[in-house]
């Protein structure tokens, strides 16, 4: 199975900051990249598909990039409805497809 | 718009089965993949089961492969989750989601809750 590693576990961070995540995955997965935001009680969001694409509707202060093993979600002027946590996934292939362990983006 | 809307979780003993439904509108439901996705209490999202619009292909996650079976009634709109000789590891909240073109999961349910306890 494909692993994948995201870090930071967690940070903390001030409306108007930039903040980035990112993604390792144990072998090439392409672009086969998604980045999720999700709050308790709701439901997942779908943020970017394809490493680099943005879902319509989703603000464009969300940017996705990274190809191969290395990937990164970048959330320029952090709003206050931005905290939650982030999840990356592979979709490389066939299943079983991997979550991150997600990043809690919490208010400093 | 796209909705789906989960049901059938609760409260049940180790050993037991549970049946989890969901209901979908607003796309046309017989051409999409259709997944169950899981986040057990304190971690991350574990994806669970894999249906295709035909329901020619299912896949199942290790932890699961077994005990529960995806099945869908293209009629009703609807994608389920038969699962069978539940565990304490089986708590969880479960999200079923669309999948598009096996790329991406672009629109899931609020999910229901199932909690495996004696």
């Amino acid at each position: 199975d494909i692993q994948m590693t995201q870090s930071p576990s967690s940070l903390s961070a001030s409306v108007g900051d930039r903040v980035t995540i990112t993604c390792r995955a144990s072998q090439r997965i392409d672009r086969y990249l998604n980045w999720y935001q999700h709050k308790p009680g709701k439901a997942p969001k779908l943020l970017i598909y394809a490493a680099t694409s943005l879902q319509s509707g989703v603000p464009s202060r969300f940017s996705g990039s990274g190809s191969g093993t290395d990937f990164t979600l970048a959330i320029t002027n952090l709003q206050p409805e931005d905290f939650a946590t982030y999840y990356c996934q592979q979709s490389y292939n066939t299943p079983p497809w991997t979550f991150g362990q997600g990043t809690k983006v919490e208010i400093k | 718009e796209v909705q789906l809307v989960e049901s059938g979780g609760g409260l049940i003993q180790p050993g037991g089965s549970l049946r989890l439904s969901c209901l979908a509108s607003g796309f046309t439901f017989s051409s999409h993949a259709m997944i169950w996705v899981r986040q057990t209490p304190g971690k991350g999202l574990e994806w669970v089961s894999y249906i295709s619009g035909s329901s020619s292909s299912r896949y199942y996650a290790d932890s699961v492969k077994g005990r529960f079976t995806i099945s869908r009634d293209n009629g009703e709109n609807s994608v389920f989750l038969q699962m069978n000789n539940l565990r304490d590891e089986d708590t969880a909240i479960y999200y079923c989601a669309r999948d598009d073109l096996g790329i991406k999961f672009d629109f899931w349910g609020q999910g229901a809750l199932v909690t495996v306890s004696s």
